[in-house]
């Protein structure tokens, strides 16, 4: 079974620094991909980015990139430049490549606050 | 393309009745999941539903069922309510399913047992 682990329940920044989000998880699989999604107060789930397993390159997105340590089952999210509107909780999730385990595992989820 | 949709967004129901939750996924996605969001648990998985089939299942008692129509909308229906299944209920579709698609959420029914 898949295992994500968000350790921070809660962080905060102040507005236009760098903060970083922390996601460890476990399989023993080697095909599968990992995402991290954002679910602002108004409960819309939206995906930030997402991350090949296969891929060795860092994903990035505008302002969001990941540090994807595969042999340290790693997964942490750095977000630049800190927005206001990036206020929300973050949920690291995991999902097996193939499509007869269709699911995505979450982690608990980590509530950021950004500061003005 | 008009986005995932989910009805009601509200609902309120007493223990021991039964409920029908919907969702309408994107034009032309076929796989459509759902998920239970409660504060002490999270995010878990509850089944999902390919081409009119459960592909996969969660770990829920079998009072939380599902089915897809062959125009890929999903229903979820809860019997005999209990409390603890007060929760925010989510769905999202994808095209085929599996990590390689992105999965869309819709914005959740808000479902509360008294």
């Amino acid at each position: 079974a898949q295992t994500v682990t968000q350790s921070q329940p809660e962080m905060s920044v102040q507005e236009a620094e760098t903060v970083t989000l922390s996601c460890t998880y476990d399989t023993s699989e080697n095909n599968y991909y990992l995402f991290w999604y954002k679910q602002p107060p108004s409960r819309q789930m939206i995906l930030v980015i997402r991350q090949e397993a296969y891929k060795q390159q860092n994903a990035t997105e505008n302002r969001f990139s990941v540090n994807f340590q595969k042999a340290a089952k790693s997964f942490s999210l750095k977000i630049s430049d800190s927005q206001l509107g990036d206020t929300a909780m973050y949920f690291c999730a995991f999902h097996l490549g193939t499509g007869a385990n269709s699911k995505l595992t979450f982690g608990k989820g980590i509530t950021l606050s950004v500061r003005p | 393309k008009a986005g995932v949709t989910q009805t009601p967004r509200y609902l309120i129901k007493t223990r021991g009745q039964q409920v029908t939750l919907s969702c309408s996924p994107i034009s032309g996605h076929r796989s459509v999941s759902w998920y239970q969001q409660t504060p002490g648990q999270g995010l878990q998985f509850l089944f999902e539903y390919f081409s009119e089939t459960q592909r996969n299942k969660g770990n829920f008692p079998g009072r939380f069922s599902g089915r897809q129509f062959s125009n890929s909308r999903s229903e979820m229906n809860v019997s005999t309510l209990e409390l603890g299944d007060s929760a925010l209920y989510l769905c999202a579709s994808s095209l085929y399913g599996g990590g390689r698609d992105e999965q869309y959420f819709g914005p959740g029914t808000r479902l509360t047992v008294t």
